[in-house]
């Protein structure tokens, strides 16, 4: 089956440091792509999303290019702020856009 | 919109308790999901839903049942608590036709088992 990989963290960083967190899928041909955002006590909610290749999605100073090349999707953000500090998740959809498959998630901690 | 409401939001069972985990949604989505976080780790497909009357399993649904008799409404039902079934419950839905592939997530359902 498909499968969706990140690297594992913590990833601890200082405020205002440049953020990249890597992401790469396995499926076949034009999956959806998505980052999603847990904040301590909270359930996840939708960072951003790519439908096609080369797209970019972007939000709150986030972005990820959709790489359908070295099939990947890695989060990045210029400058971290502490209110950062989260468990950052990689997934991907179906052909049908009704299941997705999760990355193992990568806990980002911002130190002042 | 209320959006996901999972109810309760913490429990605390004794080994062989059953209980159930509610969840609803007000979006009209056909599609729902259950999904356990364990501490650390990613999530988990527990079961999942198309529509009314339709369940089907996913990749962890051994003790744990569902029922789906409206749109709404998704049920988690464990009938024998085990110690293995201490995570963190997330219910979900997301809207089939011309939909996004966006999944709205509940708040959790921290569950522990003594």
């Amino acid at each position: 089956g498909n499968s969706v990989t990140q690297m594992e963290g913590p990833v601890t960083l200082s405020e205002e440091a440049f953020l990249t967190i890597n992401c790469t899928y396995t499926a076949t041909g034009y999956p959806s792509l998505f980052w999603y955002v847990q904040y301590p006590g909270e359930g996840l909610q939708l960072l951003l999303k790519a439908t096609k290749a080369d797209d970019k999605g972007s939000n709150k100073g986030f972005e990820a290019t959709y790489r359908k090349e070295t099939t990947s999707f890695h989060l990045e953000k210029g400058s971290v702020q502490v209110s950062d500090s989260a468990v950052y998740f990689c997934a991907e959809a179906n052909n049908a856009g009704n299941m997705l498959t999760f990355g193992g998630g990568t806990r980002l901690m911002v130190k002042p | 919109n209320a959006g996901v409401t999972q109810t309760p939001k913490f429990r605390i069972l004794k080994i062989g308790q059953s209980m159930t985990l509610q969840c609803t949604q007000d979006m009209n989505h056909n599609y729902m999901y259950w999904y356990r976080q364990d501490p650390g780790m990613g999530l988990k497909l527990i079961y999942y839903s198309v529509g009314a009357g339709i369940t089907d399993k996913g990749e962890v649904p051994n003790g744990y049942n569902v029922s789906r008799s409206t749109t709404e409404d998704f049920p988690l039902r464990l009938e024998l608590a085990a110690p293995s079934q201490t995570s963190v419950y997330f219910c979900a839905s997301l809207r089939s036709q011309g939909g996004t592939g966006e999944l709205f997530f509940g708040e959790g359902s921290r569950l522990t088992v003594l």
